[in-house]
């Protein structure tokens, strides 16, 4: 049981250039979703899903593409890379099921654009 | 939009005492949950402890307790005594159950001195 995956760990973009982090669980959660954390702000919430298929926007969802086609996997597209888009990404699961809705986090994956 | 708030940037306390963080929200909700998650230099994501607006009695897990005021909108976390491992950051959440969007404070940085 591997939880919640990242990958990768560190990327390094130049402005303009398109990429995919992707995010992977094997604990059947039905929620998913990404923040980012910059420095002195705390988690902020991107985009999540409540089910595969359905998608919604958090608090920071421009430049910012998500899809949910499988209940395992989640990943992230920056569209366009900025340098405010430098930041450390974490993709998190949980278990609706269970009732704690306790978030499950991935290691995270640390961008930075050049 | 929920908003949660940690007023207290950095804390320090000695090895063996307690030390309480503060963390309060502004919310219109009646039924939602709470949670503090600790993020040691490891960059991991822990869950503390979490609450149930419902519930009136205070959790506890261990070392670690809350003070949930409802009316006041607090949520403060106790930690007794403090273990050099508990230094990390400590995030404060909100979230409304069956939508999966969480929001966090901006953090406080909690060390444990020798």
């Amino acid at each position: 049981n591997a939880g919640v995956t990242q990958t990768p760990k560190f990327q390094v973009l130049k402005t303009g250039q398109s990429m995919t982090l992707q995010c992977a669980q094997d604990m059947n959660h039905e929620y998913m979703s990404w923040y980012r954390q910059d420095p002195g702000m705390g988690l902020r919430l991107i985009h999540y899903s409540v089910g595969a298929g359905i998608t919604d926007q958090g608090e920071v969802p421009n430049g910012y593409n998500v899809s949910r086609s499988t209940t395992e996997d989640f990943p992230l597209r920056l569209l366009s890379a900025a340098p405010s888009q430098t930041s450390v990404y974490f993709c998190a699961s949980s278990d609706r099921t269970s009732g704690s809705y306790e978030q499950y986090f991935g290691p995270g994956t640390r961008l930075t654009v050049t | 939009a929920q908003t949660v708030t940690q007023s207290q940037p950095e804390m320090s306390v000695q090895e063996a005492e307690t030390v309480t963080l503060s963390c309060t929200y502004d919310t219109s909700e009646n039924n939602y949950y709470l949670f503090w998650y600790k993020q040691p230099p490891s960059r991991q994501m822990i869950l503390v402890i979490r609450q149930e607006a419902y519930k009136q009695q205070n959790a506890t897990e261990n070392r670690f307790s809350v003070n949930f005021q409802k009316a006041a909108k607090s949520f403060s976390l106790k930690i007794s005594d403090s273990q050099l491992g508990d230094t990390a950051m400590y995030f404060c959440a909100f979230m409304k159950p069956y939508n999966n969007d969480m929001r966090f404070g901006a953090g406080t940085r909690l060390t444990v001195k020798p």
